[in-house]
């Protein structure tokens, strides 16, 4: 079956636009994450939803940053007046459930670049 | 808070030698731990994991053992070869499986 999708694969922006980036989990799917990754690092955790709920929000770096998740399907992450330091890989990963023994499936990534 | 501390890399080796990536954690409770890996131009991708103390993880010839008590999650291989050159990411989830991670560990093997 289908994985986990994002898109766009590739976004270039200039300092101070506002972007958008989408994840599709695997169908059936209840909990979806994002996470942030800096080049020569580690993931970020940003935020993890449950359904359509995210209890979770402790991860997102400032308040440029939102995200929203409808139908327990589709979730945006949006990164309001983009900075330089927002460059990076935006990760999502879903699982069947959010219990610590599932496996996270993890999306190929969108790379973000800001100018 | 949770942590994840794993050897730096990269780590350069011969085909066949054998690895060891080295991976301790901090957290309360009794988390899960996992092993992720990265190969290039791939997606990060579940490799092994282990769910309770002495559990032991392993896929592809790859193995850890949850150890409790030196709270760590080795990586090994007995004899690696080119195709596992990719980038490693120790990994816990605690609680409702907010997912800590490593850094990485980049492993080049070479021919």
């Amino acid at each position: 079956g289908a994985g986990v999708s994002q898109s766009p694969s590739n976004k270039v922006t200039e300092k101070g636009k506002d972007v958008e980036l989408r994840c599709d989990p695997i169908s059936g799917h209840t909990a979806l994450y994002w996470y942030r990754q800096r080049l020569g690092q580690g993931l970020e955790f940003l935020i993890y939803f449950q359904g359509n709920s995210a209890p979770d929000k402790s991860g997102l770096p400032s308040d440029r940053f939102s995200a929203e998740r409808t139908g327990e399907s589709v979730s945006t992450l949006t990164i309001q007046r983009t900075q330089q330091e927002d460059s990076a890989v935006y990760l999502c990963a879903s699982s069947p459930t959010s219990i610590s023994t599932d496996t996270q499936y993890f999306g190929p990534g969108t790379r973000l670049t800001v100018l | 808070g949770d942590s994840v501390t794993q050897m730096e890399g990269p780590v350069t080796l011969s085909e066949e030698a054998f690895l060891t990536i080295n991976c301790t954690y901090t957290a309360t409770g009794y988390p899960s731990l996992f092993w992720y890996v990265q190969y290039p131009g791939e997606g990060l991708q579940l490799l092994l994991k282990a769910t309770k103390a002495d559990d032991k993880g392993s896929n592809k010839g790859f193995e850890a053992t949850y150890r409790k008590e030196t709270t760590s999650f080795h990586l090994e291989k007995g004899s690696v070869q080119v195709s596992d050159s990719a980038v490693y990411f120790c990994a816990l989830a605690a609680s409702y499986q907010k997912v800590t991670f490593g850094t990485g560990t980049k492993l080049q093997v070479i021919p």
